[in-house]
């Protein structure tokens, strides 16, 4: 069965440094999600992409975050100066349709040191 | 209270008995969904009700919906120890490119065996 796959599985980085987490939705999908889960606490939207576009984002996903369809089956989430709150779990996730659920990827853990 | 929130936040159980976990939202929704996380893992799709359905089942689950109370339970039947983890309402808004799942806390489902 398809599935959507993250990598890394788990980052370490030093605040200030770049990430890029990286994602490959289910091939046939269109639509593009990021969320993150910081520890103990609820899932949260970071931004949906469609058309080579942002469709939505949150509050959370200021100038220090960017998404990128590099190519037609990467899904990239870059964190420019990373900050010691934005240790979380980052998952991607993906549907075909917008009547469709969306499937999660396994998620990466960043830590921020 | 917060959309997508479940009751209880915990609950263990012993195998072989039933787990109903309920989960109540503030907005008017295109459809909820139940996602399960085993500790520290990926999101896991369960079961998608559409606001014009009122139950819904997939094996031993089993989903309702009442909109005009703005809640949901999920009825998990015949416990197993495998199906301890955690287990998410998330809802859903609309149905454009930009849709976003707005996740509830969680109820923690321990299955004693």
């Amino acid at each position: 069965e398809p599935e959507v796959t993250q990598t890394p599985s788990h980052q370490v980085t030093q605040m200030g440094q770049e990430v890029i987490l990286r994602c490959v939705p289910i091939s046939n999908h269109l639509y593009f999600y990021w969320y993150r889960q910081i520890l103990g606490q609820k899932v949260e939207f970071l931004v949906s992409f469609y058309n080579n576009e942002i469709s939505e984002k949150s509050e959370i996903f200021d100038d220090q975050f960017s998404v990128e369809r590099p190519d037609g089956s990467n899904f990239t989430l870059k964190i420019r100066s990373t900050k010691l709150e934005d240790s979380a779990m980052y998952f991607c996730a993906s549907r075909g349709s917008t009547k469709e659920t969306q499937y999660f990827g396994p998620g990466t853990r960043l830590l921020v040191l | 209270s917060q959309q997508g929130e479940e009751d209880p936040q915990a609950l263990s159980i012993q195998e072989g008995e039933n787990a109903t976990m309920n989960c109540s939202y503030k907005t008017s929704i295109n459809n909820l969904q139940w996602y399960r996380q085993n500790s520290g893992r990926g999101l896991v799709h369960l079961i998608l009700i559409r606001s014009n359905e009122r139950e819904k089942h997939s094996g031993r689950l089993r989903v309702t919906l009442d909109t005009s109370k703005k809640s949901s339970s999920l009825l998990i039947t015949a416990s197993r120890a495998a199906d301890t983890a955690s287990y998410f309402c998330a809802t859903e808004e609309g149905e454009t490119s930009g849709s976003r799942l707005t996740f509830g806390e969680g109820t923690q489902l321990t299955v004693n065996p």
